[in-house]
């Protein structure tokens, strides 16, 4: 298996709903990473994740909470959403060692905020 | 601060003829890779191609090749014989200390 999953592939939400952005790989990758891309713009870090500890937070609002429950599975649950934070939201993975630089991205989540 | 410039936002190219896009950086650091990734409408971000900084010979893979300049902190990716299936946006990027830094991209479309 060589691939990221991300689900759902297409989420829309009002200002006020809680929802989850999930992301799964099965290639023994050891770091994990959450990307938000707007359209026509390169992908912006959010987090960081190292053998299933938060390595990196891009000073990310608060109303995005990521949580990494096992080495295979990175989730960021999302609460209290603006409109501006209506994007494409990227999960990526990576090997350690030489490789530890090679991402290797989902197909994303297009979240739409009301 | 790291930087990665493009200064293409768009590009064309003729099916089968060959176009460069051009990439500069910034950075203090000596170890460091650089990398080209390609998003097609799709929207999943593919790796085209890598270098390592430290190593001297410029990196291909098949149609792709790269032109590292190092002193100049210069890294473009050519496109030989291209094809339909070549359009996207494309990103250059630069990693060190578990951050990649993307250019703003570089948007090629493929004229049949």
């Amino acid at each position: 298996d060589t691939e990221v999953t991300q689900t759902p592939k297409h989420l829309v939400m009002g200002m006020t709903n809680k929802k989850s952005l999930k992301c799964e790989q099965h290639m023994g990758h050891r770091a994990m990473y959450w990307y938000k891309q707007k359209a026509k713009k390169p992908p912006e870090l959010m987090f960081v994740y190292s053998y299933e500890k938060l390595s990196i937070n891009e000073s990310v609002p608060s109303r995005f909470s990521p949580e990494c429950p096992n080495s295979s599975l990175l989730n960021l649950h999302l609460h209290a959403l603006q409109p501006e934070d209506s994007a494409l939201y990227l999960c990526a993975s990576s090997q350690e060692g030489p490789w530890a630089n090679v991402l290797t991205f989902g197909a994303g989540s297009r979240l739409t905020v009301l | 601060a790291q930087t990665v410039t493009q200064s293409q936002p768009e590009m064309s190219v003729q099916e089968a003829e060959t176009v460069t896009l051009s990439c500069t950086y910034d950075t203090s650091e000596s170890d460091y890779y650089l990398f080209w990734y390609k998003q097609p409408p799709s929207r999943q971000m593919i790796l085209v191609i890598r270098q390592e900084a430290y190593k001297q010979q410029n990196a291909t893979e098949n149609r792709f090749s790269v032109n590292f300049q190092k002193a100049a902190k210069s890294f473009s990716l050519k496109i030989s014989d291209s094809q339909l299936g070549d359009a996207a946006m494309y990103f250059c990027a630069y990693t060190q200390g578990g951050k990649l830094i993307f250019g703003q991209g570089t948007e090629l479309s493929v004229k049949p």
